[in-house]
Protein backbone atom coordinates (compact mmCIF):
# COMPACT_ATOMS: atom_id res chain seq x y z
CA UNK A 1 0.00 0.00 0.00
CA UNK A 2 0.79 3.49 -0.45
CA UNK A 3 3.48 4.44 2.25
CA UNK A 4 4.83 8.23 3.76
CA UNK A 5 8.00 8.16 5.26
CA UNK A 6 8.70 10.90 7.52
CA UNK A 7 12.32 11.68 9.01
CA UNK A 8 13.64 11.97 11.56
CA UNK A 9 11.82 10.06 14.18
CA UNK A 10 12.74 12.28 16.54
CA UNK A 11 15.43 15.05 16.87
CA UNK A 12 17.16 17.38 20.08
CA UNK A 13 18.37 20.40 19.08
CA UNK A 14 19.25 23.59 20.86
CA UNK A 15 17.85 26.76 21.15
CA UNK A 16 18.09 29.04 18.03
CA UNK A 17 19.27 26.19 15.68
CA UNK A 18 17.06 24.88 12.58
CA UNK A 19 15.64 21.57 12.22
CA UNK A 20 14.94 20.45 8.48
CA UNK A 21 11.87 17.58 8.59
CA UNK A 22 11.44 15.37 5.43
CA UNK A 23 8.29 13.44 4.03
CA UNK A 24 8.40 11.20 1.12
CA UNK A 25 5.77 9.50 -0.60
CA UNK A 26 7.18 6.22 -1.57
CA UNK A 27 5.14 5.01 -4.02
CA UNK A 28 2.95 7.24 -5.34
CA UNK A 29 3.19 10.72 -6.47
CA UNK A 30 1.79 14.21 -3.61
CA UNK A 31 1.30 17.01 -5.51
CA UNK A 32 -0.07 18.26 -2.09
CA UNK A 33 0.79 17.17 1.54
CA UNK A 34 -0.29 18.80 5.11
CA UNK A 35 1.62 19.42 8.04
CA UNK A 36 0.19 19.01 11.16
CA UNK A 37 1.72 20.07 14.66
CA UNK A 38 0.28 17.79 18.07
CA UNK A 39 0.89 18.85 21.57
CA UNK A 40 0.71 16.86 24.37
CA UNK A 41 -2.72 15.93 25.15
CA UNK A 42 -4.37 17.72 22.29
CA UNK A 43 -5.07 16.77 18.73
CA UNK A 44 -3.55 17.25 15.20
CA UNK A 45 -3.48 21.09 14.56
CA UNK A 46 -2.72 21.46 10.29
CA UNK A 47 -0.41 23.85 10.04
CA UNK A 48 0.04 24.44 6.32
CA UNK A 49 -0.36 22.70 3.07
CA UNK A 50 2.45 22.33 1.09
CA UNK A 51 1.66 22.44 -2.47
CA UNK A 52 4.21 21.25 -5.64
CA UNK A 53 5.58 23.47 -7.84
CA UNK A 54 3.90 26.62 -5.31
CA UNK A 55 3.83 28.17 -2.22
CA UNK A 56 2.49 26.43 0.63
CA UNK A 57 -0.72 27.66 2.16
CA UNK A 58 -0.33 28.55 5.89
CA UNK A 59 -3.05 27.90 8.72
CA UNK A 60 -4.07 31.36 10.40
CA UNK A 61 -1.70 32.19 13.00
CA UNK A 62 1.45 29.86 11.68
CA UNK A 63 4.29 31.81 10.64
CA UNK A 64 5.41 31.15 7.56
CA UNK A 65 8.88 32.70 8.49
CA UNK A 66 9.49 30.40 11.11
CA UNK A 67 8.36 27.48 9.33
CA UNK A 68 9.36 27.09 5.95
CA UNK A 69 7.62 24.28 3.94
CA UNK A 70 9.18 23.50 0.44
CA UNK A 71 7.55 20.93 -1.83
CA UNK A 72 10.57 20.15 -3.93
CA UNK A 73 8.98 17.26 -5.55
CA UNK A 74 6.25 15.33 -6.38
CA UNK A 75 7.57 12.96 -3.62
CA UNK A 76 8.93 15.46 -1.22
CA UNK A 77 7.68 18.00 1.10
CA UNK A 78 10.06 19.24 3.50
CA UNK A 79 9.32 21.11 6.76
CA UNK A 80 12.30 23.74 8.21
CA UNK A 81 11.38 24.58 11.76
CA UNK A 82 13.72 27.98 11.95
CA UNK A 83 15.10 29.47 14.93
CA UNK A 84 13.43 27.04 16.93
CA UNK A 85 12.65 27.69 20.74
CA UNK A 86 11.63 25.16 23.56
CA UNK A 87 7.86 26.73 23.04
CA UNK A 88 8.14 24.90 18.92
CA UNK A 89 9.26 21.09 20.70
CA UNK A 90 5.74 19.12 19.83
CA UNK A 91 5.26 16.31 17.69
CA UNK A 92 5.26 16.83 14.08
CA UNK A 93 3.67 14.56 11.93
CA UNK A 94 2.70 14.82 7.09
CA UNK A 95 -0.14 13.32 5.21
CA UNK A 96 -0.47 13.04 1.69
CA UNK A 97 -4.05 12.08 -0.13
CA UNK A 98 -4.08 8.87 -1.78
CA UNK A 99 -6.93 8.67 -3.13
CA UNK A 100 -9.28 11.68 -2.88
CA UNK A 101 -9.94 12.44 0.57
CA UNK A 102 -7.77 9.51 1.88
CA UNK A 103 -4.69 10.62 3.98
CA UNK A 104 -1.65 8.62 4.63
CA UNK A 105 -0.13 9.50 7.53
CA UNK A 106 4.03 9.80 7.81
CA UNK A 107 5.01 8.26 11.52
CA UNK A 108 5.83 11.61 12.77
CA UNK A 109 8.58 13.70 14.15
CA UNK A 110 8.96 14.15 17.92
CA UNK A 111 11.09 17.34 18.28
CA UNK A 112 12.55 19.00 21.27
CA UNK A 113 14.25 21.87 21.62
CA UNK A 114 16.91 22.58 24.68
CA UNK B 1 -15.98 28.84 11.78
CA UNK B 2 -16.06 25.72 10.90
CA UNK B 3 -15.36 23.18 13.84
CA UNK B 4 -15.46 19.90 15.09
CA UNK B 5 -16.40 18.54 18.52
CA UNK B 6 -15.87 15.15 20.08
CA UNK B 7 -17.31 13.42 23.19
CA UNK B 8 -16.66 12.54 26.12
CA UNK B 9 -12.95 14.05 26.17
CA UNK B 10 -11.83 10.61 27.85
CA UNK B 11 -13.60 7.48 29.17
CA UNK B 12 -12.72 4.66 31.19
CA UNK B 13 -14.34 1.41 31.08
CA UNK B 14 -13.88 -2.38 31.29
CA UNK B 15 -12.51 -4.92 28.94
CA UNK B 16 -15.61 -5.99 27.73
CA UNK B 17 -17.71 -3.07 27.75
CA UNK B 18 -19.62 -1.32 24.91
CA UNK B 19 -18.49 1.99 24.06
CA UNK B 20 -20.17 5.25 21.99
CA UNK B 21 -17.62 7.73 21.05
CA UNK B 22 -19.54 11.03 19.68
CA UNK B 23 -19.02 12.98 17.04
CA UNK B 24 -20.68 16.34 16.06
CA UNK B 25 -19.62 18.90 13.66
CA UNK B 26 -20.61 22.09 11.95
CA UNK B 27 -18.90 22.54 8.30
CA UNK B 28 -19.40 24.57 5.25
CA UNK B 29 -18.24 22.35 1.69
CA UNK B 30 -18.68 19.10 4.03
CA UNK B 31 -17.14 16.36 1.78
CA UNK B 32 -16.30 13.41 4.23
CA UNK B 33 -15.98 12.60 7.89
CA UNK B 34 -13.37 10.30 9.17
CA UNK B 35 -12.71 8.75 12.65
CA UNK B 36 -8.97 7.59 13.00
CA UNK B 37 -7.27 5.67 16.16
CA UNK B 38 -3.62 7.30 17.55
CA UNK B 39 -2.04 5.45 19.94
CA UNK B 40 2.07 5.98 19.89
CA UNK B 41 2.37 8.12 16.51
CA UNK B 42 0.75 8.13 13.49
CA UNK B 43 -2.92 7.97 13.22
CA UNK B 44 -4.22 5.13 11.32
CA UNK B 45 -7.26 5.18 9.77
CA UNK B 46 -10.32 3.65 10.44
CA UNK B 47 -13.68 4.69 8.78
CA UNK B 48 -14.09 7.29 5.74
CA UNK B 49 -18.45 8.39 5.76
CA UNK B 50 -19.80 10.10 3.08
CA UNK B 51 -23.47 9.10 3.10
CA UNK B 52 -26.11 9.55 5.84
CA UNK B 53 -27.59 6.54 7.72
CA UNK B 54 -24.91 3.83 5.81
CA UNK B 55 -23.17 1.77 8.63
CA UNK B 56 -19.87 1.11 8.28
CA UNK B 57 -18.37 -2.21 9.89
CA UNK B 58 -14.96 -3.18 10.38
CA UNK B 59 -15.05 -6.22 13.62
CA UNK B 60 -16.24 -4.64 16.74
CA UNK B 61 -15.53 -1.45 15.03
CA UNK B 62 -18.82 0.78 13.62
CA UNK B 63 -19.73 4.17 12.72
CA UNK B 64 -22.30 6.21 11.57
CA UNK B 65 -22.91 9.69 10.36
CA UNK B 66 -26.15 11.30 10.08
CA UNK B 67 -26.09 14.82 7.91
CA UNK B 68 -29.26 16.23 8.96
CA UNK B 69 -28.36 16.31 12.65
CA UNK B 70 -24.26 16.65 11.59
CA UNK B 71 -22.87 14.04 14.23
CA UNK B 72 -20.99 11.00 13.94
CA UNK B 73 -20.59 7.92 16.36
CA UNK B 74 -18.29 5.62 16.66
CA UNK B 75 -18.97 2.46 18.65
CA UNK B 76 -16.68 -0.52 19.90
CA UNK B 77 -18.00 -3.56 21.40
CA UNK B 78 -16.48 -6.15 23.41
CA UNK B 79 -13.87 -3.89 23.99
CA UNK B 80 -10.21 -4.95 24.68
CA UNK B 81 -6.80 -3.59 25.78
CA UNK B 82 -5.65 -3.36 22.71
CA UNK B 83 -8.56 -0.87 21.98
CA UNK B 84 -6.81 2.11 24.83
CA UNK B 85 -5.94 5.01 22.40
CA UNK B 86 -7.03 8.60 21.55
CA UNK B 87 -10.06 8.29 19.07
CA UNK B 88 -9.75 11.54 16.34
CA UNK B 89 -12.69 12.35 14.22
CA UNK B 90 -11.44 14.57 11.30
CA UNK B 91 -13.45 16.18 8.43
CA UNK B 92 -12.39 17.23 5.24
CA UNK B 93 -13.49 19.71 3.81
CA UNK B 94 -12.37 22.92 1.64
CA UNK B 95 -9.35 20.76 0.42
CA UNK B 96 -7.95 19.60 3.74
CA UNK B 97 -8.48 17.19 6.92
CA UNK B 98 -9.07 19.05 9.91
CA UNK B 99 -9.33 17.03 13.69
CA UNK B 100 -11.43 17.26 16.54
CA UNK B 101 -10.17 17.35 19.73
CA UNK B 102 -9.81 13.63 20.26
CA UNK B 103 -11.59 10.82 22.56
CA UNK B 104 -9.07 9.16 25.00
CA UNK B 105 -10.23 5.93 25.65
CA UNK B 106 -8.67 4.25 28.30
CA UNK B 107 -10.00 -0.36 28.50
CA UNK B 108 -9.08 -1.48 32.25
CA UNK B 109 -8.26 -5.31 32.28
Amino acid sequence: GAVVSQHPSWVICKSGTSVKIECRSLDFQATTMFWYRQFPKQSLMLMATSNEGSKATYEQGVEKDKFLINHASLTLSTLTVTSAHPEDSSFYICSAPVIGQLLHFGNGTRLTVT
Amino acid sequence: EDKVVQSPLSLVVHEGDTVTLNCSYEVTNFRSLLWYKQEKKAPTFLFMLTSSGIEKKSGRLSSILDKKELFSILNITATQTGDSAVYLCAYFGNEKLTFGTGTRLTIIP
